[in-house]
């Protein structure tokens, strides 16, 4: 079945510095969504990318979609402590009407 | 309601117990589905609504699982004969898409701790 690979597992940053995140998908995705939990929480919608080749920009976050549509990333410039919490992509394949999670990348931050 | 609401928070269950959770979706979302998320793993998909039908149901882990949205709103998602790894938080969420390969924007509940002794 469709899997979606992310990796770091985990990843501890000093403030201030950068961050990212790669998500790998075994198959050719419609869309691939970003999700963000905080510790105790559940997942918050971050982004959605459709077409291939599409960045998109939030503040300091920037979005990836792969040119093949199978794989994306997220990068953090300067991150801050809010910017704690794990990090999932989640992945949506043609005709499956849903979204298949990675394990999701969890970013501590030493400020 | 402002969001999606899930009840219980936390469930406590003696192993073969039957538990039953809930999940009140956001009003008007068409789409409504369940995630099972262990600890330090991402949410693994259980089944999918439109409306009052179950269009996929092929992450339940076993015949124990049920779910069932019969108004084409409120779900509940019932564990029968309840064994130790189906402890996890067990997600709702809802979207107002409809469409095919796009689910859209998945609003999540809180979730409902399961933990089964």
């Amino acid at each position: 079945g469709q899997q979606v690979m992310q990796i770091p597992q985990y990843q501890h940053v000093q403030e201030g510095e950068d961050f990212t995140t790669y998500c790998n998908s075994s198959t050719t995705l419609s869309n691939i969504q970003w999700y963000k939990q905080r510790p105790g929480g559940h997942p918050v919608f971050l982004i959605q990318l459709v077409k291939s080749g599409e960045v998109k920009k939030q503040k300091r976050l920037t979005f990836q979609f792969g040119e093949a549509k199978k794989n994306s990333s997220l990068h953090i410039t300067a991150t801050q402590t809010t910017d704690v919490g794990t990090y999932f992509c989640a992945g949506e394949m043609w005709g499956a009407q849903k979204l298949v999670f990675g394990q999701g990348t969890r970013l501590t931050i030493n400020p | 309601g402002a969001g999606v609401s899930q009840s219980p928070r936390y469930k406590v269950a003696k192993r073969g117990q039957d538990v039953a959770l809930r999940c009140d979706p956001i009003s008007g979302h068409v789409s409504l589905f369940w995630y099972q998320q262990a600890l330090g793993q991402g949410p693994e998909f259980l089944t999918y609504f439109q409306n009052e039908a179950q269009l996929d149901k092929s992450g339940l882990p076993s015949d124990r699982f049920f779910a069932e949205r019969p108004e084409g709103s409120v779900s509940t998602l019932k564990i029968q004969r309840t064994q130790q790894e189906d402890s996890a938080v067990y997600l709702c969420a809802s979207s107002t898409s409809g469409g095919v390969a796009n689910t859209g924007e998945l609003f999540f509940g809180e979730g409902s701790r399961l933990t089964v002794l």
